[in-house]
């Protein structure tokens, strides 16, 4: 595709609720990386895939939440239980990173909404 | 890991006038220095970058200067638009995810 693309674009789910995000990178990127935006906050780092590497969680806020990455390009990020603090737009980037880091190119994001 | 802080977390200037942010980072091994664009409702769009080996990048009428040393880097946007204004990141990282501060609102008056 020509851009990095993100659905859905707008969720709104039930405190409790489980929720699935999902990230289509730009073809031929290895590195992908999720970011969480809470409204008029900055870009938080969730977590960050690159190629066959184990991913880095270390920006994963509580155990409720996962991602895994197939074959190398689709990520799901999923959150277990939501609560009302993870309202927020959850934004992926994808880049070329090889032996240096490269621009991040993000997609338009999923506003997730927690009622 | 790495920390970076940004300041000042808004900036109002006169259209014309210049505006410059500044960021400092923790890691001495950070090595790639983006600045990313966030227009109101849109997604987050680098406008330039700086890697370590170089002091000062210039385009058009943005420029970003980096001190290794002090471990701090700066934008500079000169002649402003109206259409400047955004939330500006700066991000600091050596491999892996990039780490952004807290943003900074640049409001350009007309």
């Amino acid at each position: 595709g020509a851009g990095v693309s993100q659905s859905p674009s707008n969720k709104v789910t039930e405190k409790g609720k489980d929720v699935e995000l999902r990230c289509d990178p730009i073809s031929g990127h290895t590195a992908l990386y999720w970011y969480r935006q809470s409204l008029g906050q900055g870009l938080e780092f969730l977590i960050y895939f690159q190629g066959n590497s184990a991913p880095d969680k270390s920006g994963l806020p509580s155990d409720r939440f996962s991602a895994e990455r197939t074959g190398g390009s689709v990520s799901t990020l999923t959150i277990q239980r939501t609560q009302q603090e993870d309202s927020a737009v959850y934004l992926c980037a994808s880049s070329s990173q090889g032996a240096t880091n490269e621009k991040l190119f993000f997609g338009s994001g999923t506003q997730l909404s927690v009622l | 890991g790495e920390n970076v802080e940004q300041h000042p977390s808004t900036l109002s200037v006169q259209e014309g006038d210049s505006a410059v942010i500044k960021c400092t980072y923790s890691d001495s091994a950070s090595n790639y220095f983006p600045w990313y664009k966030q227009e109101l409702g849109k997604r987050p769009q680098l406008i330039i970058d700086i890697r370590s080996n170089v002091g000062e990048k210039k385009d058009q009428r943005i420029a970003v200067t980096l001190n290794k040393t002090a471990k701090h880097f700066s934008l500079h946007i000169t002649e402003t638009q109206p259409e400047d204004s955004a939330v500006y990141f700066c991000a600091a990282s050596e491999i892996g995810p990039e780490r952004f501060g807290a943003g900074t609102r640049l409001t350009v008056k007309p």
